[in-house]
């Protein structure tokens, strides 16, 4: 099986660029995706294949990865990104297990 | 537009089975996709529990397998998960999610509003 790690928070102010990170083997051979989750809410789809932005996403939202390591960026964080943010990638065995990161935390001061 | 609701008990019982559905509107579960269920503790992060393609290929996450089935029903749109012998670990709140697999590439999208299922006597 396969471990994706995340900081468990991350602070940013408000406007300011932030990055949320995520650190796995399997990130060597598959892609990262990201999910937001406010309070209470399902999660949702901000980024896949690394670095590809859904439509309806704000383009402030971008990824970016490099050998085992997957990178979220907001680029001028709003108040109304404050959420939890999870990376998912295929297990690193070649399978179609899926895996979670355990989640970051990101704080809008 | 894509919908997934998910439906079942909200109370079980421990050591008994835990059966949830997720119906999908908007588009064919028989369609060229995979169909996921994905759990949250309480305060706690994602777990994903299982996926199902919509030939009846199923992959499950091996801590779960010997207690998980997931099924599908096309004619009904619809798939379902059944989790035996539960305890209360297995409170969460469940979700089920469309699923992408694209070369390097997978990823979940949309996803149902969960529904949280409480594991207690």
């Amino acid at each position: 099986s396969s471990e994706l790690t995340q900081d468990p928070a991350v602070s940013v102010a408000l406007g300011q660029t932030v990055r949320i990170t995520c650190q796995g083997d399997s990130l060597r051979s598959y892609y990262a995706s990201w999910y937001q989750q406010k309070p209470g809410q399902a999660p949702v789809l901000v980024i896949y294949d690394n670095d590809n932005r859904p439509s309806g996403i704000p383009d402030r939202f971008s990824g970016s990865s490099s050998r085992h390591t997957a990178s979220l960026t907001i680029t001028g964080a709003q108040a109304e990104d404050e959420a939890d943010y999870y990376c998912n990638s295929r297990d690193s065995t070649g399978s179609h297990l899926g895996v979670f990161g355990g989640g970051t935390k990101l704080t809008v001061l | 537009q894509v919908l997934l609701q998910e439906s079942g008990p909200g109370l079980v019982k421990p050591s008994e089975t835990l059966s949830l559905i997720c119906s999908v509107s908007g588009y064919s579960i028989s369609t060229n996709h995979y169909w996921g269920w994905i759990r949250q503790p309480p305060g706690k992060g994602l777990e994903w529990i299982g996926s199902i393609y919509h030939s009846g290929s199923t992959y499950y996450n091996p801590s779960l397998k010997s207690r998980l089935t997931i099924s599908i029903d096309t004619s009904k749109n619809e798939f379902s998960l059944r989790l035996s012998s539960v305890t209360a670990a297995d409170t969460a709140v469940y979700y089920c999610a469309r699923g992408t697999i694209l070369g390097k590439g997978s990823w979940f999208d949309p996803w149902g509003q969960g529904t949280l299922v409480t594991v207690s006597s």
